[in-house]
């Protein structure tokens, strides 16, 4: 069975503090991103990886950054944490075949309540 | 940009009824799409996708059709169930690109 395993489902941070949220898959796949999820928002892309220690901006990265060491593991980090990053963050993994994108396999997601 | 946009929510039908969830993408390069759906207290997952104009998705029923022309991709189903009262959300990525973009959801609620 595939996976995306998130770290926390739930998070309380205070502001200012420097917040890690942590992304495993187990499938091998190449792509990897991170995005959060607000009401009336949808899913807005924060950033994504194609490859080991490549990163892209995704559509908000501000105030985010990320590190991907290991092909399994992408990491997101708030730096200084604020209260408008109160948000469901949700990660995703992603295949390539033959240069075509393959279906997204997400986490549960990672409720954080900055305070 | 690449972006996807998607109607507004809730929609909500009685079981039975026909359903139809409008979403246009913009027409830079050629994207593949796709309908994810999210279930309450779960994950996204995904239902069904298009990899090149007129082709069709389908999956429990649902269906979608890649149309280049009107730059639209509408989810479609025949007869609702309650069981398929979610949040949908219709995606993009370029081809040979990674960057997989979301609209902003449309839930719907169905009702007996």
């Amino acid at each position: 069975d595939v996976k995306v395993t998130q770290s926390s489902r739930y998070l309380v941070k205070r502001t200012g503090e420097k917040v890690f949220l942590e992304c495993v898959q187990d499938m091998d796949h190449e792509n990897m991103f991170w995005y959060r999820q607000d009401p009336g928002l949808g899913l807005r892309l924060i950033y994504f990886s194609y490859d080991v220690k490549m990163k892209e901006k995704g559509d908000i990265p501000e105030g985010y950054s990320v590190s991907r060491e290991k092909k399994e593991r992408f990491s997101l980090i708030l730096e200084s944490a604020s209260t408008n990053q109160t948000s469901m963050y949700l990660c995703a993994s992603s295949s390539r075949l033959r240069g075509a994108h393959t279906e997204a396999f997400f986490g549960q997601g990672t409720r954080l309540t900055v305070v | 940009g690449d972006s996807v946009t998607q109607m507004e929510g809730p929609v909500t039908l009685s079981e039975e009824a026909f359903l139809t969830i409008n979403c246009t993408y913009t027409a830079t390069g050629y994207p593949s799409l796709f309908w994810y759906v999210q279930y309450p207290g779960e994950g996204l997952q995904l239902l069904l996708k298009a990899t090149k104009a007129d082709d069709k998705g389908s999956n429990k029923g649902f269906e979608a059709t890649y149309r280049k022309e009107t730059t639209s991709f509408h989810l479609e189903k025949g007869s609702v169930q309650v069981s398929d009262s979610a949040v949908y959300f219709c995606a993009r990525i370029t081809g040979g690109g990674n960057k997989l973009t979301f609209g902003t959801g449309t839930q719907l609620k169905v009702e007996l």
